[in-house]
């Protein structure tokens, strides 16, 4: 079985700060996971993924997360939150000894940025 | 990346009438396709899982006579919701994956918007 969580429904940040939108995994195999960013009515745009090699991910629009294989999380970042960034954030995992599966969605957390 | 279109993006239709909502791989092969649904502020739900030229494969619960899925060739895989009821407005997200490509990438579709009266 493959899930994510998502510990926070929303992150409030000021605009300029640094943001983390937390995710954590549980995978039986090796994990791939994903993020993706979803505006209103729109489907997902991928920001960034990891399925092996250096653990700092960089993706797009500044975002980079890090895979910690001993704390389960890959937890994404940004070093100055823009305002245009806000909007619902879901992490993704599959399994990686499994091919046929899909990706497993966490519950998306809302990054709201302030100007 | 490959790009997954979907057609209409948005349907308003009455109660007891089936609307059919299409999914396309653009430029590429999709051997398997997936079907998700997300209600209003939560997250994407993974339906069903279609490969070309075989019968779908349904989560536990979803209606597999209500959803009916057809993946007849590799760019097209059709869901049609079959007498539709209100309870059936969602957001439909259509996914779709290579058979080739280093990690199986799965590319999203824009989504299709359904209102059922």
């Amino acid at each position: 079985a493959q899930s994510v969580a998502q510990p926070e429904d929303q992150v409030n940040v000021a605009e300029g700060n640094p943001l983390t939108v937390k995710c954590t995994y549980s995978v039986s195999g090796n994990p791939y996971l994903f993020w993706y960013v979803q505006y209103p009515n729109r489907g997902l745009q991928f920001l960034l993924k990891y399925i092996t090699g250096d653990n700092l991910v960089k993706g797009s629009y500044g975002f980079e997360a890090e895979f910690n294989k001993s704390q389960t999380s890959f937890h994404l970042k940004k070093p100055s939150a823009l305002v245009s960034d806000s909007a619902l954030y879901f992490c993704a995992v599959r399994d990686g000894g499994t091919g046929r599966r899909a990706l497993t969605f966490g519950s998306g957390t809302r990054l709201q940025v302030q100007p | 990346g490959a790009v997954v279109s979907q057609h209409p993006s948005r349907v308003i239709c009455k109660s007891g009438t089936s609307v059919k909502i299409e999914c396309r791989s653009l430029d590429f092969q999709a051997t398997t396709m997936f079907w998700y649904r997300q209600f209003p502020k939560q997250s994407l739900m993974l339906m069903a899982t279609s490969n070309e030229g075989s019968k779908a494969t349904y989560e536990q619960g979803v209606e597999k006579d209500k959803f009916l899925i057809n993946h007849a060739s590799l760019t097209l895989s059709t869901l049609t919701v079959t007498s539709a009821h209100p309870e059936d407005s969602s957001f439909y997200i259509c996914s779709a994956r290579t058979s080739g490509g280093e990690y199986n990438e799965q590319f999203f579709g824009p989504g299709t918007r359904l209102t059922v009266l």
